[in-house]
């Protein structure tokens, strides 16, 4: 069954540093997200992207966060600097032309 | 802000009764709504939706039931297994804004023996 997958599973990093994560969403799909879930708190909606640009974004996705899908099959999120509340665990998902997202298993970020 | 909410944050069922999860929205713009699972340490995995044209939806032992004067859905699970010990997430989006989900805070389904 295709499946969203992320990488890193969990990543440390030092506050200020640069962090790119990294996700392939299935194959045939066109629509895909960022969500964030800080510990003890829900799933939060970071950006949504299409057709090569960003077509929604949250709040919390300020200048220091960024997307690309570089080379038409990953989609990668960075973050400039960052913070110690950036610690949470980011899911990267995908969805074909409607219904349903499929999301990834995440990627624990500690920020230290 | 939360426009989805989940005000039960956890409950706990005997193995083959019926599980009710709980949802109440306040945005009435939201014309689609889903219910995720979600292990530790996990994705949240899809389970069932339901457009705001329909008031249910069945899917095997989930059903999804939908009360738009109400604002209130709930995902009904019978009979309830073990092995759907999980959170629960209910979560809405509406036309136009790329599916993007606002999700409810969870709530933590224990089944137990």
């Amino acid at each position: 069954e295709p499946e969203v997958t992320q990488t890193p599973s969990h990543q440390v990093t030092q506050m200020g540093q640069e962090v790119i994560l990294r996700c392939v969403p299935i194959s045939n799909h066109l629509y895909f997200y960022w969500y964030r879930q800080i510990l003890g708190q829900k799933v939060e909606f970071l950006v949504s992207f299409y057709n090569n640009e960003i077509s929604e974004k949250s709040e919390i996705f300020d200048d220091q966060f960024s997307v690309e899908r570089p080379d038409g099959s990953n989609f990668t999120l960075k973050i400039r600097s960052t913070k110690l509340e950036d610690s949470a665990m980011y899911f990267c998902a995908s969805r074909a032309g409607g219904g349903e997202l499929f999301f990834g298993e995440g990627s624990r970020l500690t920020v230290l | 802000d939360q426009q989805v909410k989940q005000n039960s944050p956890s409950l706990s069922v005997q193995e083959g009764r019926i599980s009710i999860l709980n949802c109440d929205y306040t945005n009435s713009m939201f014309d689609y709504f889903l219910w995720y699972k979600k292990y530790p340490a996990e994705g949240p995995t899809f389970l069932i939706s339901i457009s705001s044209i329909k008031d249910k939806n069945e899917d095997g032992r989930f059903t999804v039931f939908l009360n738009k004067s109400a604002k209130h859905l709930s995902l009904h699970i019978v009979p309830s297994q073990p092995g759907d010990s999980a959170v629960y997430f209910c979560a809405a989006s509406y036309t136009g804004t790329a599916s993007k989900l606002t999700f409810g805070t969870g709530t933590r389904l224990q089944v137990t023996l």
